[in-house]
């Protein structure tokens, strides 16, 4: 079974703290990605990652940037966090089949409060 | 851009009821379909996907979702809901990229069950 896992359920920080959220994947998949889940709107995707050392902006990255210095770790970051940052986390990862599709495996998410 | 469309925020069914999660989909091209469980506290799971071929798609736990091109549509069903059943569903599209899918998610339908 694919694990993906985040190194803290619960985190609470204070405004203007920069704020790392950690993943791992133990599947050797080569995608990876960092949503925010809000009630009423979803998952929406922040950053995703196609290989080690690459980034794509997602549709929410303003206020975020990412790192993946290793193929099965890719961390979030929040360089000064707001109160609007407040969220539900999920990271996912991925790797491409031979049809050229995907299908991405979440880890069990971190619940940011910044206060 | 593709959108997803869950209609229904909350359903509230019986034990041993049918059930049927309605998604609508918006994409210019085939899409690639699936639908996400999020049991509380929990990361995504899941539930089934379409790519291409049979149109009515069998996924985990029982729950089977049927893909309609024409009415933009890939509803979610199970002939006989259970009391672990009760969570969060999350209907996707994914836009195909070179690198697999890029997914964008609808806002949920929260089932509840009643006994």
């Amino acid at each position: 079974d694919v694990k993906v896992t985040q190194s803290s359920r619960y985190l609470v920080k204070r405004t203007g703290e920069k704020v790392f959220l950690e993943c791992v994947q133990d599947m050797d998949h080569e995608n990876m990605f960092w949503y925010r889940q809000d009630p009423g709107l979803g998952l929406r995707l922040i950053y995703f990652s196609y290989d080690v050392k690459m980034k794509e902006k997602g549709d929410i990255p303003e206020g975020y940037s990412v790192s993946r210095e290793k193929k099965e770790r890719f961390s979030l970051i929040l360089e000064s966090a707001s109160t609007n940052q407040t969220s539900m986390y999920l990271c996912a990862s991925s790797r491409k089949d031979s049809t050229g599709s995907d299908t991405q495996y979440f880890g069990p998410g971190t619940r940011l409060t910044v206060l | 851009a593709q959108s997803v469309t869950q209609p229904d925020i909350h359903i509230t069914v019986s034990e041993g009821a049918s059930l049927e999660l309605r998604c609508n989909y918006s994409y210019g091209a085939t899409p690639y379909l699936f639908w996400y469980v999020q049991s509380p506290g929990q990361g995504l799971q899941l539930l089934l996907k379409y790519f291409s071929g049979d149109t009515l798609v069998q996924g985990i736990k029982g729950f089977e979702a049927e893909f309609k091109r024409s009415q933009s549509s890939f509803n979610l069903r199970k002939p006989s809901v259970h009391w672990s059943d009760a969570a969060e569903y999350f209907c996707a599209v994914g836009e195909l990229t070179e690198y697999g899918n890029k997914l964008v998610f609808g806002a949920g339908t929260i089932l509840r069950v009643k006994s």
